[in-house]
Protein backbone atom coordinates (compact mmCIF):
# COMPACT_ATOMS: atom_id res chain seq x y z
CA UNK A 1 0.00 0.00 0.00
CA UNK A 2 2.98 2.32 0.74
CA UNK A 3 1.95 5.77 0.71
CA UNK A 4 -1.38 5.59 -1.12
CA UNK A 5 -4.28 5.59 0.56
CA UNK A 6 -8.03 5.24 -0.28
CA UNK A 7 -11.09 5.64 1.46
CA UNK A 8 -13.76 4.11 2.48
CA UNK A 9 -12.23 0.59 2.29
CA UNK A 10 -16.07 -0.68 2.02
CA UNK A 11 -18.82 1.71 0.20
CA UNK A 12 -22.15 0.62 -0.39
CA UNK A 13 -24.62 3.05 -2.80
CA UNK A 14 -28.45 2.36 -4.05
CA UNK A 15 -29.24 2.73 -7.37
CA UNK A 16 -29.25 6.37 -9.02
CA UNK A 17 -26.76 7.70 -6.66
CA UNK A 18 -23.57 9.10 -7.72
CA UNK A 19 -20.41 7.79 -5.08
CA UNK A 20 -17.03 9.44 -4.90
CA UNK A 21 -13.83 7.30 -3.88
CA UNK A 22 -11.15 9.04 -2.37
CA UNK A 23 -7.34 8.20 -3.15
CA UNK A 24 -4.19 10.41 -1.87
CA UNK A 25 -0.53 9.69 -2.42
CA UNK A 26 2.27 11.29 -0.52
CA UNK A 27 4.90 9.44 -2.85
CA UNK A 28 5.25 13.05 -4.66
CA UNK A 29 4.09 11.29 -7.91
CA UNK A 30 2.78 13.16 -10.76
CA UNK A 31 1.05 10.47 -12.48
CA UNK A 32 -2.34 8.63 -10.62
CA UNK A 33 -4.57 5.85 -11.64
CA UNK A 34 -7.90 4.27 -11.33
CA UNK A 35 -8.66 0.54 -12.16
CA UNK A 36 -11.31 -1.49 -11.76
CA UNK A 37 -11.20 -4.95 -10.47
CA UNK A 38 -14.15 -7.67 -11.51
CA UNK A 39 -13.49 -11.55 -10.64
CA UNK A 40 -12.23 -13.36 -13.37
CA UNK A 41 -10.76 -10.51 -15.69
CA UNK A 42 -7.62 -8.00 -15.32
CA UNK A 43 -7.92 -5.07 -13.98
CA UNK A 44 -9.10 -2.17 -16.49
CA UNK A 45 -7.84 1.36 -16.57
CA UNK A 46 -10.68 3.93 -16.27
CA UNK A 47 -8.89 7.26 -15.83
CA UNK A 48 -5.96 8.31 -15.48
CA UNK A 49 -3.87 11.59 -14.69
CA UNK A 50 -0.58 13.00 -15.70
CA UNK A 51 -0.25 16.09 -14.09
CA UNK A 52 -3.07 18.41 -11.85
CA UNK A 53 -5.53 20.08 -14.10
CA UNK A 54 -5.44 17.57 -16.78
CA UNK A 55 -6.64 13.53 -17.46
CA UNK A 56 -7.48 11.17 -19.82
CA UNK A 57 -10.18 8.42 -20.26
CA UNK A 58 -9.18 4.82 -20.00
CA UNK A 59 -10.42 2.09 -21.28
CA UNK A 60 -13.83 1.94 -19.21
CA UNK A 61 -14.27 5.57 -18.67
CA UNK A 62 -18.22 5.77 -19.55
CA UNK A 63 -20.16 6.59 -16.09
CA UNK A 64 -17.38 7.34 -14.12
CA UNK A 65 -15.95 11.30 -13.84
CA UNK A 66 -12.70 11.99 -11.89
CA UNK A 67 -10.54 15.34 -11.06
CA UNK A 68 -7.31 16.49 -10.50
CA UNK A 69 -7.11 19.63 -8.52
CA UNK A 70 -4.25 18.65 -6.23
CA UNK A 71 -0.88 16.81 -7.05
CA UNK A 72 -2.32 14.45 -4.07
CA UNK A 73 -5.35 13.61 -4.73
CA UNK A 74 -7.45 12.03 -7.28
CA UNK A 75 -10.97 11.56 -6.47
CA UNK A 76 -13.40 8.99 -8.43
CA UNK A 77 -17.20 9.59 -9.22
CA UNK A 78 -18.99 6.27 -10.03
CA UNK A 79 -22.36 8.08 -11.39
CA UNK A 80 -25.82 6.81 -12.03
CA UNK A 81 -24.90 6.51 -15.17
CA UNK A 82 -22.19 2.94 -14.57
CA UNK A 83 -24.17 0.55 -15.12
CA UNK A 84 -22.37 -1.89 -13.43
CA UNK A 85 -20.56 -0.47 -10.46
CA UNK A 86 -20.49 -3.10 -8.64
CA UNK A 87 -16.49 -4.11 -8.08
CA UNK A 88 -13.18 -3.52 -6.27
CA UNK A 89 -11.77 0.01 -7.41
CA UNK A 90 -8.18 0.69 -7.01
CA UNK A 91 -5.75 3.70 -7.74
CA UNK A 92 -2.48 4.13 -8.30
CA UNK A 93 0.71 6.41 -8.82
CA UNK A 94 3.98 6.50 -10.05
CA UNK A 95 6.48 8.92 -11.76
CA UNK A 96 7.17 9.84 -14.88
CA UNK A 97 10.49 9.29 -16.55
CA UNK A 98 10.08 11.20 -19.48
CA UNK A 99 12.01 9.16 -21.47
CA UNK A 100 11.00 6.96 -24.09
CA UNK A 101 11.14 3.04 -23.23
CA UNK A 102 11.06 3.53 -19.77
CA UNK A 103 9.11 2.45 -16.89
CA UNK A 104 7.71 3.58 -14.03
CA UNK A 105 6.68 1.81 -11.33
CA UNK A 106 3.06 2.36 -10.53
CA UNK A 107 2.17 1.64 -6.61
CA UNK A 108 -1.20 0.78 -5.41
CA UNK A 109 -3.94 1.43 -2.79
CA UNK A 110 -5.80 -1.07 -0.56
CA UNK A 111 -8.83 -0.73 -2.76
CA UNK A 112 -12.59 0.35 -2.43
CA UNK A 113 -14.81 -2.32 -2.50
CA UNK A 114 -17.84 -0.61 -3.77
CA UNK A 115 -21.67 -2.65 -3.83
CA UNK A 116 -24.66 -1.52 -4.97
CA UNK A 117 -27.85 -2.10 -3.48
CA UNK B 1 -9.84 -10.72 -26.46
CA UNK B 2 -7.04 -10.42 -23.49
CA UNK B 3 -3.70 -10.45 -24.85
CA UNK B 4 -2.50 -11.68 -21.42
CA UNK B 5 -2.66 -14.90 -20.68
CA UNK B 6 -1.67 -17.16 -17.33
CA UNK B 7 -2.09 -20.30 -15.94
CA UNK B 8 -3.01 -22.17 -14.08
CA UNK B 9 -6.05 -20.02 -13.00
CA UNK B 10 -5.38 -21.61 -9.55
CA UNK B 11 -3.04 -23.75 -7.48
CA UNK B 12 -2.68 -25.49 -4.48
CA UNK B 13 0.16 -26.73 -2.55
CA UNK B 14 1.86 -28.04 0.44
CA UNK B 15 3.77 -25.59 2.43
CA UNK B 16 7.48 -26.24 1.89
CA UNK B 17 7.18 -26.88 -2.09
CA UNK B 18 8.16 -25.07 -5.09
CA UNK B 19 5.69 -24.04 -7.89
CA UNK B 20 5.79 -22.25 -11.32
CA UNK B 21 3.14 -19.79 -12.47
CA UNK B 22 2.99 -19.46 -16.02
CA UNK B 23 1.72 -15.94 -18.07
CA UNK B 24 1.67 -15.72 -21.78
CA UNK B 25 1.48 -12.48 -24.04
CA UNK B 26 1.07 -11.59 -27.42
CA UNK B 27 1.45 -7.69 -26.29
CA UNK B 28 3.35 -5.44 -29.38
CA UNK B 29 5.65 -3.82 -29.02
CA UNK B 30 7.12 -5.04 -25.57
CA UNK B 31 8.73 -2.86 -22.98
CA UNK B 32 8.94 -4.87 -19.72
CA UNK B 33 6.47 -7.36 -17.98
CA UNK B 34 5.76 -7.32 -14.08
CA UNK B 35 4.30 -9.60 -11.73
CA UNK B 36 2.54 -8.63 -9.13
CA UNK B 37 0.99 -10.32 -6.37
CA UNK B 38 -2.55 -9.36 -4.41
CA UNK B 39 -3.76 -10.12 -1.30
CA UNK B 40 -7.34 -11.18 -1.33
CA UNK B 41 -9.32 -7.59 -0.79
CA UNK B 42 -5.96 -5.68 -0.71
CA UNK B 43 -4.22 -3.97 -3.80
CA UNK B 44 -1.21 -5.31 -5.68
CA UNK B 45 2.19 -5.33 -4.71
CA UNK B 46 5.11 -5.20 -7.30
CA UNK B 47 7.60 -8.35 -6.93
CA UNK B 48 9.79 -8.14 -10.24
CA UNK B 49 9.70 -5.65 -13.55
CA UNK B 50 11.84 -7.27 -16.34
CA UNK B 51 12.89 -4.98 -19.40
CA UNK B 52 12.68 -6.89 -22.90
CA UNK B 53 16.90 -7.28 -22.64
CA UNK B 54 16.55 -9.08 -19.02
CA UNK B 55 15.70 -12.85 -18.83
CA UNK B 56 15.61 -13.52 -15.09
CA UNK B 57 15.17 -11.58 -12.30
CA UNK B 58 14.89 -12.92 -8.19
CA UNK B 59 13.63 -11.18 -5.28
CA UNK B 60 13.94 -13.20 -2.08
CA UNK B 61 12.39 -16.31 -2.87
CA UNK B 62 10.38 -15.47 -5.97
CA UNK B 63 12.43 -15.40 -9.18
CA UNK B 64 10.78 -14.63 -12.75
CA UNK B 65 11.81 -15.36 -16.14
CA UNK B 66 11.37 -13.78 -19.53
CA UNK B 67 11.68 -15.09 -23.10
CA UNK B 68 10.82 -12.33 -25.41
CA UNK B 69 11.25 -14.36 -28.30
CA UNK B 70 8.60 -16.82 -27.35
CA UNK B 71 6.71 -14.29 -25.17
CA UNK B 72 6.63 -16.44 -22.19
CA UNK B 73 7.36 -15.77 -18.80
CA UNK B 74 7.47 -17.54 -15.85
CA UNK B 75 7.09 -17.05 -11.98
CA UNK B 76 9.29 -19.99 -9.88
CA UNK B 77 8.43 -19.97 -6.19
CA UNK B 78 10.68 -21.72 -3.76
CA UNK B 79 9.86 -22.93 -0.73
CA UNK B 80 6.60 -21.79 -0.64
CA UNK B 81 5.13 -20.29 3.26
CA UNK B 82 1.82 -19.97 3.82
CA UNK B 83 1.98 -16.25 3.04
CA UNK B 84 2.39 -17.11 0.02
CA UNK B 85 -0.94 -17.32 -0.41
CA UNK B 86 -2.63 -14.99 -2.75
CA UNK B 87 -3.14 -14.20 -7.12
CA UNK B 88 -0.16 -13.70 -8.75
CA UNK B 89 -0.94 -11.31 -11.70
CA UNK B 90 1.11 -11.41 -14.71
CA UNK B 91 1.76 -7.33 -16.25
CA UNK B 92 2.91 -6.44 -20.02
CA UNK B 93 3.45 -3.22 -20.46
CA UNK B 94 3.71 -1.08 -24.08
CA UNK B 95 5.75 1.82 -24.19
CA UNK B 96 4.24 5.03 -24.51
CA UNK B 97 6.68 8.35 -24.12
CA UNK B 98 7.02 9.70 -20.91
CA UNK B 99 3.52 7.12 -19.86
CA UNK B 100 2.95 3.40 -20.13
CA UNK B 101 0.04 1.21 -20.95
CA UNK B 102 -0.15 -2.17 -19.01
CA UNK B 103 -2.54 -4.61 -19.83
CA UNK B 104 -2.84 -6.77 -16.89
CA UNK B 105 -3.49 -11.10 -17.01
CA UNK B 106 -6.06 -12.27 -15.09
CA UNK B 107 -4.30 -14.09 -12.11
CA UNK B 108 -2.94 -17.26 -10.68
CA UNK B 109 -4.77 -17.94 -7.78
CA UNK B 110 -2.49 -19.77 -5.10
CA UNK B 111 -3.01 -21.39 -1.62
CA UNK B 112 -0.58 -22.70 0.43
CA UNK B 113 -1.95 -25.43 2.66
CA UNK B 114 0.06 -26.63 6.00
Amino acid sequence: DGGITQSPKYLFRKEGQNVTLSCEQNLNHDAMYWYRQDPGQGLRLIYYSQIVNDFQKGDIAEGYSVSREKKESFPLTVTSAQKNPTAFYLCASSSLSGRAWSYNEQFFGPGTRLTVL
Amino acid sequence: KNQVEQSPQSLIILEGKNCTLQCNYTVSPFSNLRWYKQDTGRGPVSLTIMTFSENTKSNGRYTATLDADTKQSSLHITASQLSDSASYICVVSVPNFGNEKLTFGTGTRLTIIP
